[in-house]
C-alpha cells in the first residue's frame, strides 16, 4: 500500500541549530502534504499545509521564519525548524495526499521525535 | 470552523469489557469526522471515517462510530476490548476547504486491564 516515509524517525540537536525533516511520499505523487507538532501527552496540532510548488499555507500562531516548509517536488516536503530551542522539542508528524477531496486517500508517516538540548 | 472535543484524557477499562471514547465536534459546514489510533513513538493509523454515507459507520479492529447530528457527537466503541486496544484515540474533523486537512481533539488513552 501507499507509504509515507519521515526521516529522520529521531534527531538530537543543539540549541541554536537548524534541523530537517523529510516528509516523502514513497508510491505516489503528493500534491498536498501537511505538517503537524504533537506536544507531550497532548494532542496533533497542524502547523501548515504544503503545496507543491508554491508557498505553504501556516497556522494561525504558527512562526513561518521559525519552521520553514519546502514542498519543491510531488514526492518531498521538508520541514526545518531554524534555530532550534527546547521548547521546540516535539513530535512532528506529516502526512500526505493526491488532492483534496473525499476520495482522496491520505497517509501519515510514522513521525520524527525532535530533541533540542 | 471546525473543532472536535474528546472528553476524558483517560479511560480505562477491563480486557472484555466495553470500550467507549467520547467525540463531540463543531462544524460550520457537513462534518468529516475520523478516528485514528496512535501506538507509541509512532504515527497515527485510521480506525474508520465518516463522510456522510451511512451513519453508523465500522472500522478496523472492530471498532465502530456512530454520526448523531442532534447531539453533534461520534462516539467510538468496540462491544469487548482487547489488550492490544491500549493506546491513544484521536477523533478529528475535516477543515472545510481540504477533505485531508484536519483538526485533532486532545486524545483519549486507553487503558485495558487484564
Amino acid at each position: 500500500g501507499a507509504v509515507v516515509s519521515q526521516h529522520p524517525s529521531r534527531v538530537i540537536c543543539k540549541s541554536g541549530t537548524s534541523v530537517k525533516i523529510e516528509c516523502r511520499s514513497l508510491d505516489f505523487q503528493a500534491t498536498t502534504m501537511f505538517w503537524y507538532r504533537q506536544f507531550p501527552k497532548k494532542s496533533l496540532m497542524l502547523m501548515a499545509t504544503s503545496n507543491e510548488g508554491s508557498k505553504a499555507t501556516y497556522e494561525q500562531g504558527v512562526e513561518k521564519d521559525k519552521f520553514l516548509i519546502n514542498h519543491a517536488s510531488l514526492t518531498l516536503s521538508t520541514l526545518t525548524v531554524t534555530s532550534a530551542h527546547p521548547e521546540d522539542s516535539s513530535f512532528y508528524i506529516c502526512s500526505a495526499s493526491v488532492g483534496t477531496g473525499s476520495k482522496s486517500p491520505l497517509h501519515f508517516g510514522n513521525g520524527t521525535r525532535l530533541t533540542v538540548t | 470552523a471546525q473543532s472536535v472535543t474528546q472528553l476524558g484524557s483517560h479511560v480505562s477499562v477491563s480486557e472484555g469489557a466495553l470500550v467507549l471514547l467520547r467525540c463531540n465536534y463543531s462544524s460550520s459546514v457537513p462534518p468529516y469526522l475520523f478516528w485514528y489510533v496512535q501506538y507509541p513513538n509512532q504515527g497515527l493509523q485510521l480506525l474508520l471515517k465518516y463522510t456522510s454515507a451511512a451513519t453508523l459507520v465500522k472500522g478496523i479492529n472492530g471498532f465502530e462510530a456512530e454520526f448523531k447530528k442532534s447531539e453533534t457527537s461520534f462516539h467510538l466503541t468496540k462491544p469487548s476490548a482487547h489488550m492490544s486496544d491500549a493506546a491513544e484515540y484521536f477523533c478529528a474533523v475535516s477543515s472545510s476547504d481540504n477533505f485531508n486537512k484536519f483538526y485533532f481533539g486532545s486524545g483519549t488513552k486507553l487503558n485495558v486491564k487484564p
